[in-house]
């Protein structure tokens, strides 16, 4: 069974550019989140959705970042412009749902790198 | 504020000794508490899921303990091998599968 996949795995871009990033979750698997990790740092969630809705982005920097899941499968994340601050590594994850004890299955991470 | 603590940046062992991490959370009422192990380049990997009405939790070398008194959880690894080298992350929920992960150990098994 394939992982959860996401791609681009790298991305190197000047600040101000525009960058997104794809996620394809396992199959069936309900609940996609994504998260940020920057060096030494563990994830942070970005954004949770159930199915195609968006239940939890209280922690997305709504002026820049945008997300969709449409169709409740694939998922994009988007920044607009980006800033020298938003290098890091952005995990997408997904799990069969979100009751209290699902584990969570992680992709590889696209790093981002903002010059 | 809420704080997740895991004890050192790096920890260094040598290979068949037990590794023993820890992880300090404040300010936190966790259902559960998850350890994942993440190598680099690499998205982190589910290893064990501990209850708050569980003390212990075992799969094969590994062991996982859970006092939320303390406010602590370890995490030992036995007869550490070199291939047990990775950074490993502790990550608590508080409900509805938010995790909040700590900053992870980077453990180094010396053959």
């Amino acid at each position: 069974e394939a992982g959860v996949v996401q791609s681009p795995r790298y991305k190197i871009i000047e600040k101000k550019q525009p960058v997104a990033f794809w996620c394809n979750p396992i199959s069936g698997h309900n609940t996609l989140y994504w998260y940020r990790q920057n060096l030494g740092q563990g994830p942070e969630l970005l954004i949770r959705y159930e199915n195609e809705e968006a239940v939890d982005d209280s922690q997305l920097p709504k002026d820049r970042f945008s997300a969709e899941r449409l169709k409740g499968v694939d998922s994009t994340l988007k920044i607009q412009p980006a800033e020298l601050g938003d290098s890091a590594v952005y995990l997408c994850a997904s799990s069969l749902d979100s009751s209290q004890a699902d584990i969570q299955y992680f992709g590889a991470g696209t790093r981002l790198s903002v010059l | 504020s809420q704080k997740i603590e895991q004890n050192s940046e790096a920890l260094n062992i040598q290979e068949g000794k037990t590794a023993t991490l820890t992880c300090n959370y404040t300010n936190y009422s966790p259902a559960y508490l998850q350890w994942y192990r993440q190598d680099p380049g690499r998205g982190p990997v589910f290893l064990l899921l501990i209850r708050e009405n569980e003390k212990e939790k075992r799969k094969e070398r590994l062991k996982v303990t859970f006092d939320t008194t303390l406010k602590q959880s370890l995490f030992h690894i036995t007869a550490s091998q070199p291939a047990d080298s990775a950074t490993y992350l502790c990550a608590l929920s508080t409900g509805a599968n938010n995790l909040f992960f700590g900053t992870g150990t980077r453990l180094t098994v010396i053959p």
